[in-house]
């Protein structure tokens, strides 16, 4: 079975600050994994996706994150914080091709303080 | 080019009571998947649907119940509302697995509260 952990559930950041969300994930097979970004009373926008290309994935709004196998994390970073990033983020595996279900962290609220 | 649609936004409702979710998914996706998302946590997958047929389940009772019509559109059904089931219901669309890269796309949910 597929599980996410995500460490940490607030994360607080200067402004102009690096942003680093944790993300571990366990899975059976080799896995698809992606960031979410969930704004206040909106659905859950994609930021970004490894799906066994680069390791080093770029998303929107700079975000980027590295897959490392022998780790088995996916962490996700921004070099500068802005505060339009204040959200909450989710980082999720997929076992297989996208369609199949997505198995959830349970989430990062980042909070950017001026 | 319209993306994933959701209705009602915001529903109440009283323990015991059905409800009736719906979707219509982005165009061109023919697969549709429910999840269930607590206050404060990730969302949990509910179902998916494609071809009209339920393909994948989660953990969830038989009083979650979908179906999915010919223009893929989705419902979700939940029966005996408890008032555990408050939550936002978040559906999503993709292509089938053919198309392995695409991911999953999100509408903005439909707050079900349970009194």
């Amino acid at each position: 079975a597929q599980s996410v952990t995500q460490l940490g559930s607030h994360v607080s950041v200067s402004e102009g600050a690096l942003v680093l969300l944790r993300c571990n994930y366990s899975s059976s097979v080799p896995p698809y994994l992606f960031w979410y970004v969930q704004y206040p009373n909106q659905g859950l926008q994609l930021l970004l996706k490894y799906t066994s290309a680069a390791t080093l994935v770029k998303g929107i709004n700079g975000f980027e994150a590295e897959f490392k196998k022998s780790e088995t994390s996916f962490h996700l970073t921004k070099p500068s914080a802005h505060m339009s990033d204040a959200a909450e983020y989710f980082c999720a595996v997929s076992e297989g091709a996208a369609g199949n279900k997505l198995t959830f962290g349970g989430g990062t609220r980042v909070l950017v303080k001026p | 080019d319209a993306g994933v649609t959701q209705s009602p936004t915001h529903l109440i409702k009283t323990r015991g009571q059905q409800v009736t979710l719906r979707c219509s998914p982005k165009s061109g996706h023919d697969t549709v998947s429910w999840y269930q998302q607590a206050l404060g946590q990730g969302p949990q997958f509910i179902f998916q649907y494609y071809e009209e047929e339920e393909r994948q389940r989660g953990n969830f009772p038989d009083r979650f119940s979908g179906h999915q019509f010919p223009n893929y559109s989705s419902e979700l059904n939940v029966n005996a509302l408890l008032l555990g089931d408050s939550a936002l219901y978040l559906c999503a669309s993709s292509l089938a697995a053919g198309y392995s890269n695409q991911p999953q796309h999100f509408g903005d949910g439909t707050r079900l509260s349970i009194l």
